[in-house]
């Protein structure tokens, strides 16, 4: 059972926008940034997005990040079949005094 | 460019240890804190523990703190980590991941390529 929830999946059509959220508590979404990590298939994860809505150089501006209150969400426009990994959020959690992760969510696109 | 290069694939015994290493190269490595992160096959992340590769401070997750131990070494830029009384619940992909960030707002910037550690029931 993770800390952070995300749906188990998720999915859409090239071209398509597709939104995936990540809900915790006060005690790490509240109380911390979020950040979110791309997994493609067979591969380790790589950040996509850091700091709320913060992108390394190299992610395209398809991914956008944000932040309210206990949830945050992952925004990927203009699908593309490139974009099927798993995605995973992660927060500090300053209860538990570690890193907590949602589950991931495989994104799908069809 | 910054590159973190991990140890090759461990098969265990119950109640064996290992000991995953980390090589990072491309930046200087007293700078940044390393994070060990670990994947079930098939499931989601989970922290391990952190260390600050400066002074060897550390900081683990309380589901390992009893048998994990983080060390470098600094004149080979390589972390260690090392997970003692191995069970088939230790079987995952071991991930090294170098950090970034500031001011409480810190992320796992650079990912080393897994260790698969395989521990049979």
């Amino acid at each position: 059972q993770s800390v952070l929830t995300q749906p188990p999946s998720a999915s859409g059509t090239p071209g398509q926008r597709v939104s995936i959220s990540c809900s915790g508590s006060r005690s790490n979404i509240g109380s911390n940034t979020v950040n979110w990590y791309q997994q493609l298939p067979g591969t380790a994860p790589k950040v996509l997005i850091y700091t709320n809505n913060q992108r390394p150089s190299g992610v395209p501006d398809r991914f956008s990040g944000s932040k309210s209150g206990t949830s945050a969400s992952l925004a990927i426009s203009a699908l593309q079949s490139e974009d099927e990994a798993a995605y995973h959020c992660a927060a500090w959690d300053d209860s538990l005094n570690a890193w907590v992760f949602g589950g991931g969510t495989k994104l799908t696109v069809l | 460019q910054v590159s973190v290069v991990q140890s090759g694939t461990e098969v265990k015994t119950p109640g064996a240890s290992v000991k995953v290493s980390c090589k990072a190269s491309g930046y200087t490595f007293t700078t940044y804190g390393i994070s060990w992160v670990r994947q079930v096959p098939g499931q989601g992340l989970e922290w391990m523990g952190w260390m600050s590769a400066y002074n060897g401070n550390t900081k683990y997750a309380q589901i390992v703190q009893d048998r994990v131990t983080m060390t470098r070494d600094i004149p080979t830029s390589t972390a260690y980590m090392e997970l003692r009384s191995l069970t088939s619940d230790d079987t995952a992909v071991y991930y090294c991941v170098s950090e970034r960030g500031q001011s409480g707002n810190y992320y796992f910037a650079y990912w080393g390529q897994g260790t698969l550690v395989t521990v049979p029931s």
